[in-house]
This record gives C-alpha cells, sequence and structure tokens, in this order.
C-alpha cells in the first residue's frame, strides 16, 4: 500500500540544467498536485491536474511545467533549473468527493540549485 | 481569494502542557478545513478535518471546531507529548477543483 511516490528523494543540480521529477499514486484519486515548501512560506501550489488530460497552474507555475502522463502519474519537469527553485517538493493526490477533500502527500523531494 | 493566517512560531511546550495553535481563514466561499502535522523527514499527513460550521474534527488528541462565525479553526490539546514535536499547518479547501491553500506552518517542540 504505497500511495504517494516521489523519486527522487534528493538531488542537486547545476544552474541551467534540466531534471524532471516523478510522482505516482496507487489510490486511483482524479486529482493530483504539485508544491513546493519554503522556510517561513509553507506550502505554495505550483500546478495541479484536476483528471489525467488536464493541468492548471496554481499560485506559482514561472519555471516550471508538468505532464499528466496518465491517471497515476503526475511529473514535474524544470527546465532551466534556478537557485530560487531550490526547495523541497512534494506531489499530492485527493479524489474528488467535495467534502472529502483530504490530500495524500509523498515524501517530498529535496532540490538544490547551485 | 482565499488565505489561511497561522500563529507564528515556533512554539515550545513542556511535555503534558496545554496546546493552542491559532487559525483564520479568509474563503469566498463554504470551504472545508484542516490540520496537517509534518514530522522530521516526512511529507505532511491529515491530522483532522472539519467540513461544515460547528463541526468538531478530532484526532490523538486533538481537536479543532469550524468556527463560521469568526472564521476560525485552532488547533488544541489538552496534554502535549515529545512525539507531538512536528510542524502543524491549517489549511482550507474550495471550489470545484479542491485545491488546498496552506498557512505558513507553526514549528511545536515539546520537551521532557
Amino acid at each position: 500500500n504505497a500511495g504517494v511516490t516521489q523519486t527522487p528523494k534528493f538531488q542537486v543540480l547545476k544552474t541551467g540544467q534540466s531534471m524532471t521529477l516523478q510522482c505516482a499514486q496507487d489510490m486511483n484519486h482524479n486529482s493530483m498536485y504539485w508544491y513546493r515548501q519554503d522556510p517561513g512560506m509553507g506550502l505554495r501550489l505550483i500546478y495541479y491536474s484536476a483528471s489525467e488530460g488536464t493541468t492548471d497552474k496554481g499560485e506559482v507555475p514561472n519555471g516550471y511545467n508538468v505532464s499528466r502522463l496518465n491517471k497515476r502519474e503526475f511529473s514535474l519537469r524544470l527546465e532551466s533549473a534556478a537557485p530560487s527553485q531550490t526547495s523541497v517538493y512534494f506531489c499530492a493526490s485527493s479524489a474528488p468527493d467535495r467534502r472529502n477533500t483530504e490530500a495524500f502527500f509523498g515524501q517530498g523531494t529535496r532540490l538544490t540549485v547551485v | 481569494g482565499n488565505s489561511v493566517t497561522q500563529m507564528e512560531g515556533p512554539v515550545t511546550l513542556s511535555e503534558e502542557a496545554f496546546l493552542t495553535i491559532n487559525c483564520t481563514y479568509t474563503a469566498t466561499g463554504y470551504p472545508s478545513l484542516f490540520w496537517y502535522v509534518q514530522y522530521p523527514g516526512e511529507g505532511l499527513q491529515l491530522l483532522l478535518k472539519a467540513t461544515k460550521a460547528d463541526d468538531k474534527g478530532s484526532n490523538k488528541g486533538f481537536e479543532a471546531t469550524y468556527r463560521k462565525e469568526t472564521t476560525s479553526f485552532h488547533l488544541e490539546k489538552g496534554s502535549v507529548q515529545v512525539s507531538d514535536s512536528a510542524v502543524y499547518f491549517c489549511a482550507l479547501s474550495e471550489g470545484s477543483n479542491y485545491k488546498l491553500t496552506f498557512g505558513k506552518g507553526t514549528l511545536l517542540t515539546v520537551n521532557p
């Protein structure tokens, strides 16, 4: 019973490099999300996908792209990493029930851009 | 837009002390309210939730009541333990896309 699985757990990138963060959920959830967590800022939504085949921008989408590959997988891509993207990234998923909108989170990816 | 404001931390308590973490929100409609907890090195996990006014969420000795008149959802626990040391996030969800809006988090440290 894995829940939400993120890879990798840690990554160091040089400025300008690209990478893709992977996320998969096994709970048959329609909705998936990418957040970043920065000290003193809480969690901020980068992108979300309400259902397979749809994606929408969140609060801080600049510098990121996403792909909802299928119902299980939602990836986040940094095309040209910048030091300002140093953060902890969390993927989450939830069921679409209006009153049961609990989100389940992965363990996070700690990304450092040097 | 929606927003969540929670008390600034860090909060340091002795074991068995009473805990309150204040949370207020701004929303245009009728949100669902949540408290999430993040233990060191881990992701967030749901602690409790309330989906309508006057509902009380409770779990592991923690409680919070959805107060529409004061737009608040304060977290309380009567007697904290060392194992409660974590970061606590207040959050709301509203609208058809069910996105969560988080507060900035409150770091709680409980000393023996």
